[in-house]
């Protein structure tokens, strides 16, 4: 099965700033595909990016991007021009397409200062 | 997308008691899983909720401690029995409708078990 490492318990950025989020996986799988997910203190759980492991290409969303690097088996999130409500909680997930299981890593809860 | 309607949102539970936790998705999907996330802990899979037959179990969880019903396309109920304040967490139904595709979360069941 596959493992999912975030190595940063907390972090913090100050509004405005950028900040990156680290995130490293471990899987014997060819095909796969890689999320961040949010979870802010009301528990939903907020899909933030999604990646497609045979992608070359980083994936962005608007504030939001990824730096993959399948060799290093890398997956980190910028977020870019940080603002109040990107405080929360944030999972790394890996996911098999031939099992739909999907492991979490133990998340990066980011803070964000005024 | 799909919206994840939980019920009990949270509940206070005696030792010994068992508590069944439902989930209602507003279209059909394919894929229904069950996580499990103790206090500041990340997600754990449960089972993958199957429907017209057995669950499917991940090592940890057994049919006699969390039995799971998915008795058509868009419900599926998880039983939490003979609760003990180990069991205290949120317990959250997800679903996709693609393998590879992303998980979308309803916003979680918060049991606590005295």
């Amino acid at each position: 099965a596959q493992t999912v490492t975030q190595s940063q318990p907390e972090m913090s950025v100050q509004e405005a700033e950028t900040v990156t989020l680290s995130c490293t996986y471990d899987t014997s799988e060819s095909d796969y595909y890689l999320f961040w997910y949010k979870q802010p203190p009301s528990r939903q759980m907020i899909l933030v990016i999604r990646q497609e492991a045979y992608k070359q290409q980083n994936a962005t969303e608007n504030r939001f991007s990824v730096n993959f690097q399948k060799a290093a088996k890398s997956f980190s999130l910028k977020i870019s021009d940080s603002q109040l409500g990107d405080a929360a909680m944030y999972f790394c997930a890996v996911g098999m397409y031939n099992n739909n299981d999907m492991r979490f890593g133990a998340g990066t809860r980011l803070t964000v200062k005024p | 997308s799909a919206v994840i309607s939980q019920k009990p949102s949270r509940d206070i539970c005696q030792r010994g008691t068992s508590l069944t936790i439902q989930c209602q998705v507003d279209s059909q999907v394919t894929m229904m899983f069950w996580y499990r996330q103790q206090p500041g802990q990340s997600l754990t899979l449960i089972a993958t909720a199957n429907q017209g037959s057995e669950a499917t179990y991940e090592s940890g969880f057994v049919i006699d401690k969390f039995p799971i019903s998915r008795p058509n396309l868009t419900f599926s109920t998880l039983t939490v029995s003979n609760m003990s304040p180990e069991d205290s967490s949120i317990y959250l139904c997800s679903v996709t409708s693609r393998a590879g595709g992303e998980l979308f979360f309803g916003e979680g069941s918060r049991l606590t078990v005295l």
